[in-house]
């Protein structure tokens, strides 16, 4: 089976950095996903990982050790808009790349 | 236009009830996905499709069904509802010729009394 941790709420100033950790153990890993979600909204694409290493993207980036089964996302410069979950999720090549979620991280930014 | 739609957004049923929820897609792709999320969980996979004569049961199938009537539909059905299957349902889609990202519709809103 597989196992998905991230913490369950955070809270960060608005202009500040914060970082959200996602472990995992599994076989056959085929890549690591974030996803944003609103309160009562779809979850949106933030980030593809399957190599090691930074995927920066404007304000957000996303790193990957596939060797420790450690991701993190990075959000810089917190607006009040990022207010939200985010999710990490793990494809399995063996599952035709099927995700298995964590159970999300909500993330409160205050003025 | 939305690539990946819902019908409905909203759905109030009583318990027994065999109840329908619709996902339409335009971006073409070949993969299409049903989650359940309960308040303050993650996303759970109750069923996938990876062509239109392929399906496959999730995690959580028992008490769903599901047809893929074409490469862009694909319903999801209860068959009796019942109270423990309130829950925000979200479809979802992705495309195997790239790196396989999902993208989600809007969601539907399912209360069942």
């Amino acid at each position: 089976g597989q196992n998905i941790d991230q913490p369950t709420e955070m809270t960060a100033t608005e202009g500040a950095i914060v970082q959200i950790n996602c472990t995992y153990q599994t076989s056959g890993f085929n890549g690591l996903f974030w996803y944003q979600q609103h309160a009562g909204e779809a979850p949106t694409f933030l980030s593809y990982n399957v190599l090691d290493g930074l995927e920066e993207k404007g304000r957000f980036s996303s790193f990957l050790s596939r060797s420790k089964g450690y991701s993190y996302l990075l959000l810089k410069e917190l607006q009040m808009k990022d207010s939200a979950s985010y999710l990490c999720a793990v494809a399995l090549k063996a599952a035709g790349n099927k995700l298995t979620f964590g159970g999300g991280t909500r993330v409160l930014v205050k003025p | 236009d939305a690539d990946v739609t819902q019908t409905p957004r909203n759905r109030i049923t009583k318990t027994g009830k065999r109840i329908m929820l619709e996902c339409s897609q335009t971006k073409g792709h070949d993969r299409m996905y049903w989650y359940r999320q309960d308040p303050g969980l993650g996303l759970q996979l109750i069923y996938y499709s990876f062509d239109v004569k392929d399906i496959n049961k999730g995690e959580i199938s028992d008490g769903y069904s599901v047809s893929r009537q074409a490469q862009a539909k694909f319903s999801l059905s209860l068959e009796s509802a019942i109270p423990n299957q309130t829950a925000l349902y979200f479809c979802a889609t992705s495309d195997r010729k790239g790196t396989d990202t999902q993208y989600f519709g809007p969601g539907t809103r399912l209360t069942v009394l």
